[in-house]
């Protein structure tokens, strides 16, 4: 089955700064990939996503990139501001018959320090 | 739009005896999944349920059920709780079965002692 793998697992950058967190996975059929952020005592927020005929999406300060060749997906979120400290998962799902079943990476704990 | 609800929050329960937890999905949202948040094993899958039908299930035991009514709302059941099911339990609503957008709720907290 799919397994998805998410590097780094802890990621301190100073706030202004960028912060890039990246994951593979083995599934060549998935085709869908979102982004979580979750905070302390909530539920994962959808931030951003990517389907495989794309290779680059954006949404104001966050980014995704897709190099489906490669197999691996990356976030990135430019001028990095304390609220952005959370715990991120990147998640890959898309193979006929799996209907909605997302399989998440373990997740990256994203530290902005002002 | 209200997004996802779960009840309860939180819940202690004793070995043994089993619990339901229950999602009420972003309204006009067909698809309910669930998933088992836990700090080893992270966010793993339990099943997906679309128009009252399990369409997928997780590699979980038949102790963890669930089932989905007519109005897209959905239950889950953990019988013969075990330690190990300590778990926060989160629901994901989707407009649809396939690779749409998936939306969690605040999730329930279940500890079992």
């Amino acid at each position: 089955g799919e397994n998805v793998e998410q590097h780094p697992s802890t990621l301190s950058v100073q706030e202004g700064d960028s912060a890039v967190i990246k994951c593979t996975y083995s599934d060549s059929a998935s085709n869908y990939f979102p982004w979580y952020k979750q905070e302390l005592g909530k539920g994962p927020q959808l931030i951003i996503d990517i389907r495989s005929n794309v290779g680059e999406k954006k949404d104001q300060r966050i980014a995704v990139t897709l190099n489906k060749t490669a197999k691996h997906f990356s976030l990135h979120i430019t001028e990095t501001q304390p609220e952005d400290s959370a715990v991120y998962f990147c998640a890959a799902s898309g193979r006929p018959g799996y209907g909605n079943k997302l399989v998440f990476g373990a997740g990256t704990i994203l530290r902005v320090k002002s | 739009k209200a997004g996802v609800t779960q009840t309860p929050r939180y819940l202690i329960k004793t070995r043994g005896q089993q619990v339901t937890l229950s999602c009420s999905p972003i309204s006009g949202h067909r698809s309910v999944s669930w998933y088992q948040q836990t700090p080893g094993q992270g966010l793993q899958f339990l099943f997906e349920y679309f128009s009252e039908t399990q369409r997928n299930k997780g590699n979980f035991p038949g102790r963890f059920s669930g089932r989905q009514f007519s109005n897209s709302r959905s239950e889950m059941n953990v019988s013969t709780l075990e330690l190990g099911d300590s778990a926060l339990y989160l629901c994901a609503s989707s407009p649809l079965a396939g690779q749409y957008e998936q939306y969690f709720g605040p999730g329930t907290r279940l500890t079992v002692t």
